[in-house]
């Protein structure tokens, strides 16, 4: 059974350049979360998805950020026009969507914008 | 919104040394509560988590923690600990009936020598 995938796990970008970091939920997951980590700090909130919808976006950046869950394939978070302050560990977490609130993290992607 | 502190940042301890991890939280509402362990390289495991009920609740690998309503606590506790305990904790909480996403403390970073 696999668990969530992510990938790239290390993604290096110039300034300016795009982003795009991908996530696969566990076999029967309907729910995506994206989190991210910035050094010496704990996992902060971005996004909560189901398929094709955003539910909750609180956490995003209101410019360059953006994410989706499509009906077929990974969900993605893109990052347009990068900055050296966008360099982070970012982990995507599923859960079942049958009103279980436990969430399971992938391995995350760590992103290095130079 | 909700918060979590988690105090100690580095604890350093002998092997079968007990444990006790700090977290506190604050939201006015009913809470579920969460530890992840997060060792090197690896991605964010759950180590157990608190809904309802009986207020003491056993995880994986010996780990324990206890849910204090009126100090909004839910410390984690080993008895001994072993060196392949060295790992980062975090401790995150949602709020029940709102949003699902998580909000984490900072995270304890724990070394136990040989």
């Amino acid at each position: 059974n696999a668990g969530v995938m992510q990938n790239p796990r290390h993604l290096v970008r110039r300034r300016g350049q795009e982003a795009r970091l991908r996530c696969s939920p566990m076999k029967g997951h309907s729910h995506v979360y994206w989190y991210r980590q910035l050094p010496e700090e704990g996992l902060k909130f971005m996004v909560y998805l189901q398929k094709e919808n955003i539910i909750d976006e609180s956490g995003m950046p209101k410019e360059r950020f953006s994410a989706e869950f499509p009906k077929e394939g990974p969900s993605i978070l893109r990052i347009q026009q990068v900055v050296r302050g966008d360099s982070a560990a970012y982990f995507c977490a599923s859960s079942p969507g049958d009103g279980s609130y436990e969430q399971y993290f992938g391995p995350g992607t760590r992103l290095t914008v130079t | 919104a909700q918060s979590v502190s988690q105090h100690n940042h580095h604890v350093i301890l002998s092997e079968a040394a007990s444990l006790e991890l700090g977290c506190n939280y604050s939201y006015g509402g009913t809470v579920n509560l969460f530890w992840y362990v997060q060792y090197p390289g690896q991605h964010l495991q759950l180590l157990l988590k608190y809904f309802s009920g009986d207020p003491l609740v056993k995880g994986i690998k010996g780990f324990e923690a206890e849910f204090i309503k009126s100090k909004f606590s839910f410390n984690l506790r080993k008895p001994s600990v072993q060196w392949s305990d060295t790992a980062e904790y975090f401790c995150a909480v949602n709020a029940v009936g709102s949003a699902r996403q998580l909000t984490f403390g900072s995270g304890t970073q724990l070394t136990v020598l040989p």
